[in-house]
């Protein structure tokens, strides 16, 4: 079985501060990860995925994150937010194996504030 | 840039009455899903489709949920008799590969049941 925590269901910062959205996995099999953001009254687009090639990945946007086993994390980062960044974002799992249809299953959501 | 479709924006529909939400998935993907999305709550999946039939389905997923693409470029969900907690946002997502294939998100139907 697959699930997804996303710490924290509002995180704020400043412009030009760090942004950290933590997300951890559980899966009985190797994981495919991925993150995306959801701005208002729109679908989901994806950020970035990991699918068990580099463990450091980067996405669109300046948006980066890294996959570490030993800690079930893949938590999202980006050096410096913009007033742009303010979004719903969603960490999700799909699992490798046979019988894997690629269904996602997503965290809670995090909604990051980025305040000028 | 190839984009995933979805019709109606909005839907307004009577407990009971059937409703049929509509999606366009990127024209070279062979793999289907929805999902829904009730207010306040996370993303969930409902079904995954491929080679024309349902690959995947949830516990969600009951007898008055069916799918189905008439044609080459649709891919409908139909709800038979909706309830109140029906009430959500439904995604449609496309891709061209299992797993580690990215999925393509439609921007969604608001379905409110009343």
């Amino acid at each position: 079985a697959q699930s997804v925590t996303q710490l924290g269901s509002h995180v704020s910062v400043s412009e030009g501060a760090l942004v950290l959205l933590r997300c951890n996995y559980s899966s009985s099999v190797p994981p495919y990860l991925f993150w995306y953001v959801q701005y208002p009254n729109q679908g989901l687009q994806l950020l970035l995925k990991y699918t068990s090639a580099a463990t450091l990945v980067k996405g669109i946007n300046g948006f980066e994150a890294e996959f570490k086993k030993s800690e079930t994390s893949f938590h999202l980062t980006k050096p410096s937010a913009h007033m742009s960044d303010a979004a719903e974002y969603f960490c999700a799992v799909s699992g490798l194996g046979s019988g894997n249809t690629g269904k996602l299953i997503f965290g809670q959501g995090t909604t990051l504030q980025v305040k000028p | 840039e190839p984009e995933v479709t979805q019709t109606p924006s909005h839907q307004v529909t009577q407990m009971g009455q059937e409703v049929i939400l509509r999606c366009v998935p990127i024209s070279n993907h062979l793999y289907f899903y929805w999902y829904r999305q009730i207010l306040g709550q996370k993303v969930e999946f409902l079904v995954s489709f491929y080679n024309n039939e349902i690959s995947e389905k949830s516990e969600i997923f009951d007898d008055q949920f069916s799918v189905e693409r008439p044609d080459g470029s649709n891919f409908t969900l139909k709800i038979r008799s909706t309830k109140l907690e029906d009430s959500a946002m439904y995604f449609c997502a496309s891709s061209n590969g299992q797993g580690q294939g990215t999925q393509y998100f439609g921007p969604g139907t608001r379905l409110l049941v009343l």
